[in-house]
């Protein structure tokens, strides 16, 4: 099957950038997500990026796609400590009505 | 609320007990999902409603879970004689069929089978 995976874990101190980076094996890929899961709390959609793009910038986010790769990264700006949480990457087709995630990164930041 | 919800929150059960789950999708979303996270764990696919078509069952564990969509709206999931493995969080999504596919998720049920 087709798989997103991600890094499990990445820790930054307070005010520095933070990349959290994704792989994907889907070449028909058409959309790229980024979902932010906060403690005891549902996934929400922070971004996404259509594959014909290679950048997307939103305030401090910051998404790269690298289709060639298959590889997307989120760049956090001045992470602060309330983007404490679990990023998960995911993947759509035009080919399934679906949608395939990564494992999530659990994202620390340190005062 | 034009949110997805979830009912109940939080539900503590004995093993061997059924429970149901319930999740109301956002309205005139016709794809709804159901996926598992163990703690600290990523999403575990269960199953997948689209419409009125059969559902894709290939992620439910094992024959003690089932799910129904009725209406084409509210889906209950249930787990009979529930075990400690069966412990997590239950999250439902729904989205929109075409487009860009995005799943809106809801809070998650937690259960917990002591």
């Amino acid at each position: 099957g087709e798989d997103v995976e991600q890094s499990l874990f990445l820790s930054v101190r307070e005010g520095d950038s933070s990349v959290i980076n994704c792989t994907y094996t889907d070449s028909s890929s058409t959309y790229l997500y980024w979902y932010k899961q906060e403690p005891g709390a549902g996934l929400q959609l922070l971004t996404y990026i259509f594959s014909n793009m290679d950048m997307k910038q939103d305030q401090r986010l910051t998404v790269l796609l690298n289709k060639k790769d298959k590889h997307l990264s989120l760049r956090i700006a001045d992470t602060q400590t309330g983007d404490s949480a679990i990023y998960f990457c995911a993947e759509s087709s035009s080919n399934n009505n679906d949608m395939r995630f990564g494992a999530g990164t659990r994202l620390t930041v340190k005062p | 609320g034009a949110g997805v919800s979830q009912s109940p929150s939080n539900k503590v059960t004995e093993k061997g007990k059924d429970v149901e789950l319930r999740c109301d999708p956002i309205s005139g979303h016709t794809a709804l999902y159901w996926y598992r996270q163990s703690l600290g764990q990523g999403l575990e696919f269960l199953i997948y409603f689209q419409g009125n078509s059969a559902p894709d069952k290939s992620g439910l564990p094992s024959d003690r879970f089932s799910a129904e969509r009725t209406g084409g709206s509210v889906s209950t999931l249930t787990i009979q004689r529930t075990q400690q493995e069966d412990s997590a969080v239950y999250l439902c999504a729904s989205s929109q069929a075409g487009g860009r596919y995005e799943q809106y998720f809801g809070p998650g049920t937690r259960l917990t089978v002591t």
